[in-house]
């Protein structure tokens, strides 16, 4: 089991340039998000996925896009990137509305973007 | 949704217990307490959550104030493995609300 994994790991882009963050979760789960997590601050949530078909902004959603490919991969897209979207951007995966209380969320290891 | 309010950073000795407060005066009668960890250059992890009594596990115990406006989690014996963030975040009963992350506390432990 790999869990969450995010590509790519490290990135440089140029101010208007576009990208998109790839994320994939073995675990057969329902619902995936993408955060983003500035230095020194706590994780922000820019988009998430409760099920396969749906999609919901969070609470920094501007300037980005989202599409659930299928139920394993959840990417995020950057279509013209500004130095304000440098950042650490974390994607997770949780089993969902049915998992109860609990309903852990498990994150991916990180991509590093630096937009120039 | 309810907030949180935690201390910015602690310290504690290596093999000492570390007592690390939340303070959530708002908190509804249907919100559990979670609460995560993110270690250096990871992504954050679930370490335990609870509703109104105290709950232990194999990472953590978490103790709830008679009136929930409070909580504590308590490493019993801190190692330098522990050194993290630790985010306390409320979450309704359903589980099934995106998580919502504050600044949390950066726990150092000194060897």
């Amino acid at each position: 089991n790999a869990g969450v994994t995010q590509t790519p790991k490290f990135q440089v882009l140029k101010t208007g340039q576009s990208m998109t963050l790839q994320c994939a979760q073995d675990m057969n789960h329902n619902s995936m998000y993408w955060y983003r997590q500035d230095p020194g601050m706590g994780l922000r949530l820019i988009y998430y996925s409760a099920s396969e078909g749906t999609t919901d902004k969070g609470e920094v959603p501007n300037g980005y896009n989202v599409s659930r490919l299928n139920k394993r991969e959840f990417s995020l897209r950057l279509e013209s990137a500004a130095p304000s979207q440098t950042s650490v951007y974390f994607c997770a995966s949780s089993e969902g509305e049915l998992a109860g209380v609990r309903n852990e969320q498990f994150f991916g290891p990180g991509t590093r973007l630096t937009v120039l | 949704d309810a907030k949180t309010t935690q201390p910015n950073s602690m310290e504690s000795n290596e093999e000492e217990p570390v007592h690390l407060p939340c303070n959530h005066s708002t908190i509804s009668g249907t919100d559990y307490i979670h609460w995560y960890r993110q270690l250096p250059s990871q992504g954050p992890e679930y370490v335990i959550h609870g509703l109104t009594s105290n709950v232990n596990n194999r990472m953590a115990s978490l103790a709830i104030a008679e009136d929930r406006k409070s909580s504590t989690l308590i490493l019993h014996r801190a190692t330098l493995r522990d050194a993290a963030v630790y985010y306390c975040i409320l979450r309704d009963y359903s589980g099934n609300t995106p998580l919502v992350f504050g600044k949390g506390t950066r726990l150092s432990v000194i060897a």
